[in-house]
């Protein structure tokens, strides 16, 4: 059975903490996504990679950094958390290009800046 | 823009049938999703069509694509209380090259009541 896994369910941190948040697929897949989701707004693209070292901005790449050292693993990571980052972090990952596209997803991490 | 909309919430009773709307923006988007996200867990892949067809036929479950109107619809037949859930649109636009990268509407909630 396929499987992302995000290492953190729930995570409290305060304003001006250092965070990372990991996942892990063991799917052998290309590229990876972190995605973020607020109420009324959906999923919003912070960074993705598609393939070892290599990373894109996406749509809300402020305040965060990414790094994926190895194929299986891709961090998410906020230098400084401040209160407008708190949310619930999704990570994602698919194939490579000739395939449906579809996204598998980890259970999410719900992360609180106080 | 691009944005992918569809109505925030959306409740049906037991056993009626649930119509969840969406509209996107790249007409040449090739394939066009259905998420479900459940409480507390990710998103999972429910069904996709592909943007060559029509209509698409699961079991309970029924896709149309209006291209012209680029209107995406999920019928939902007999719906049951295990079908409350958040339901996202997602499109794959052209634009997005090889890496799979998905546009998402803000998600219905859909509840489900006796």
């Amino acid at each position: 059975d396929v499987k992302v896994t995000q290492s953190s369910r729930y995570l409290v941190k305060r304003t001006g903490e250092k965070v990372f948040l990991e996942c892990v697929q063991d799917m052998d897949h290309e590229n990876m996504f972190w995605y973020r989701q607020d109420p009324g707004l959906g999923l919003r693209l912070i960074y993705f990679s598609y393939d070892v070292k290599m990373k894109e901005k996406g749509d809300i790449p402020e305040g965060y950094s990414v790094s994926r050292e190895k194929k299986e693993r891709f961090s998410l990571i906020l230098e400084s958390a401040s209160t407008n980052q708190t949310s619930m972090y999704l990570c994602a990952s698919t194939a490579g290009y000739e395939n449906t596209g579809e996204l598998f997803f980890g259970e999410g991490s719900r992360l609180t800046v106080l | 823009g691009e944005d992918v909309e569809q109505s925030l919430f959306l409740s049906v009773r037991e056993g009626d049938s649930s119509v969840i709307n969406c509209t996107y923006t790249d007409s040449s988007s090739t394939y066009l999703y259905w998420y479900k996200q459940e409480p507390g867990a990710g998103l999972q892949l429910l069904t996709y069509i592909f943007s060559n067809m029509d209509m698409k036929q699961d079991q309970r479950l029924t896709v149309l694509l209006n291209k012209k109107d680029k209107h995406l619809s999920l019928r939902i037949a007999d719906t049951q209380t295990g079908d409350s859930a958040i339901y996202f649109c997602a499109e794959r636009p052209t634009f997005s090259g090889g890496y799979n990268k998905l546009i998402f509407g803000a998600g219905t909630r859909l509840a489900v009541h006796p």
